[in-house]
């Protein structure tokens, strides 16, 4: 089992430009949620995605959307990137449930300029 | 969301049991708490969770209070690979985690 898998591992975008970031979920899980973590801080929760619809979403601008395909995985579009969103994005992977434990990718490091 | 208290850092020695404490005041009847710890350059890693009784699995034991408003995380015998940020977080299970500062924990040989 790969676990969860992210790509690109790195990314360097410039400011204005849209940005795509891919997951995959351990097999068997059903739902993605996405996190950005700025450098120092801890992973902020940015949305989640079940049965390909956005279940739950945190304090995120409208700039930051998704998607959740047939088969579970999930891209996170950023679109007029600023520099502030230079940062670790995250994926973690769970089964909907009250009592799951989340498994985490290694992350995208997207650099913006 | 019920907010947790943890110390920002913590230092113990190798071979030693580590205590990492959590308060959280303002938990819910419902609230689980969960722990996840990050290694450097790395994503967050699941550690435990319980809602009310003690737990234990192969990398900690959680303890919680009578009251739920702390629990402590217990690595019964720290190595050089426990070196990580822990979180202390609490939650429904099914929704996003809400993670804090976490406890830096350094490990001396």
């Amino acid at each position: 089992d790969a676990g969860v898998t992210q790509s690109p591992t790195h990314l360097i975008k410039t400011r204005g430009q849209q940005v795509t970031l891919r997951c995959s979920p351990k097999s068997g899980h059903d739902t993605v949620s996405w996190y950005q973590q700025a450098l120092g801080q801890g992973p902020q929760f940015i949305f989640q995605y079940y049965e390909e619809e956005e279940r739950q979403r945190g304090n995120f601008p409208d700039r930051f959307s998704g998607h959740q395909f047939p088969n579970y995985s999930s891209e996170l579009n950023v679109n007029a990137l600023l520099l502030g969103d230079s940062a670790l994005y995250l994926c973690a992977s769970s089964w909907l449930g009250v009592n799951t434990e989340a498994f985490f990718g290694q992350g995208t490091r997207l650099t913006v300029v | 969301d019920a907010k947790t208290t943890q110390p920002n850092s913590m230092e113990s020695n190798e071979e030693e049991p580590v205590h990492l404490p959590c308060n959280h005041s303002t938990i819910s009847g419902t609230d689980y708490i969960h722990w996840y710890r990050q290694l450097p350059s790395q994503g967050p890693e699941y550690v435990i969770h319980g809602l009310t009784s003690n737990v234990n699995n192969r990398m900690a034991s959680l303890a919680i209070a009578e009251d739920r408003k702390s629990s402590t995380l217990i690595l019964h015998r720290a190595t050089l690979r426990d070196a990580a940020v822990y979180y202390c977080i609490l939650g429904g299970g099914a929704d996003g985690l809400t993670f804090g500062k976490g406890t830096h924990l350094i490990i001396q040989p």
